[in-house]
């Protein structure tokens, strides 16, 4: 069974410029939680999509949106960059039959710069 | 409120040693999962074992253990005979059955020396 993908892996933007990052989850899971991971701040969760709908969100402000598509792919949107937004993105996917027993498999993660 | 905590930010040990990492853990929620990721430098993160809240014995997988203690709260993290393909970073991270978020220790640095 193939593993979570995304994609790009690499992304080099400017600041004021959007960005969209994409995940594609394994096979059979509906669950796709997005998480930003930096020195500073460690791993913070983003949001979780369950069957198109954002079941779980973040602390993050409105420039970070996301989209869950009817094959569980998701994408998820940075608007009008920072430098702040520099950052390992990673995405993991999940069956979701019940969340205690929920083990969540992470994609490689894209590496976001803005200069 | 849910948390997760790792209070040792750097370990080392020494090549075919065991290591134990330390987590522990706050929820209200009696059902609750717990797990282990490991992150290598190349920034996937690694699932590794997971414990349930109501699982009688401690999670084993291969060289991992879970040292569950559910009335300390604490799941540790146990790495026998050490390689140097360890060396990583390690996150604990808990999910309670009310279906809330994942929630990520800080992470242990582990590095292991020849």
């Amino acid at each position: 069974k193939a593993g979570v993908t995304q994609t790009p892996r690499y992304l080099i933007k400017t600041r004021g410029q959007q960005v969209t990052l994409s995940c594609s989850p394994i096979s059979g899971h509906r669950s796709v939680s997005w998480y930003q991971q930096t020195p500073g701040q460690g791993l913070q969760f983003l949001f979780e999509y369950f069957s198109e709908t954002q079941r779980n969100k973040g602390n993050f402000p409105g420039r970070f949106s996301g989209r869950q598509f009817s094959n569980s792919r998701s994408e998820m949107n940075v608007s009008t960059l920072e430098l702040g937004d520099s950052a390992l993105y990673l995405c993991a996917s999940s069956a979701l039959a019940e969340p205690s027993t929920d083990t969540q498999y992470f994609g490689p993660g894209t590496r976001l710069t803005v200069l | 409120a849910q948390k997760i905590t790792q209070t040792q930010p750097g370990m080392f040990v020494q090549e075919k040693e065991a290591v134990t990492l330390d987590c522990t853990y706050d929820t209200s929620d009696p059902s609750y999962g717990l797990f282990w990721y490991k992150q290598p430098s190349s920034g996937e993160m690694i699932f590794l074992i997971y414990q349930g809240s109501y699982d009688q014995q401690n999670a084993t997988e291969g060289r991992y253990s879970l040292n569950f203690q559910k009335a300390r709260k604490s799941a540790n993290l146990v790495i026998s005979a050490s390689q140097l393909g360890d060396s990583a970073m390690y996150f604990c991270a808990m999910r309670a059955n009310t279906g809330n978020q994942f929630y990520f220790g800080t992470g242990t640095s582990l590095t292991v020396i020849p």
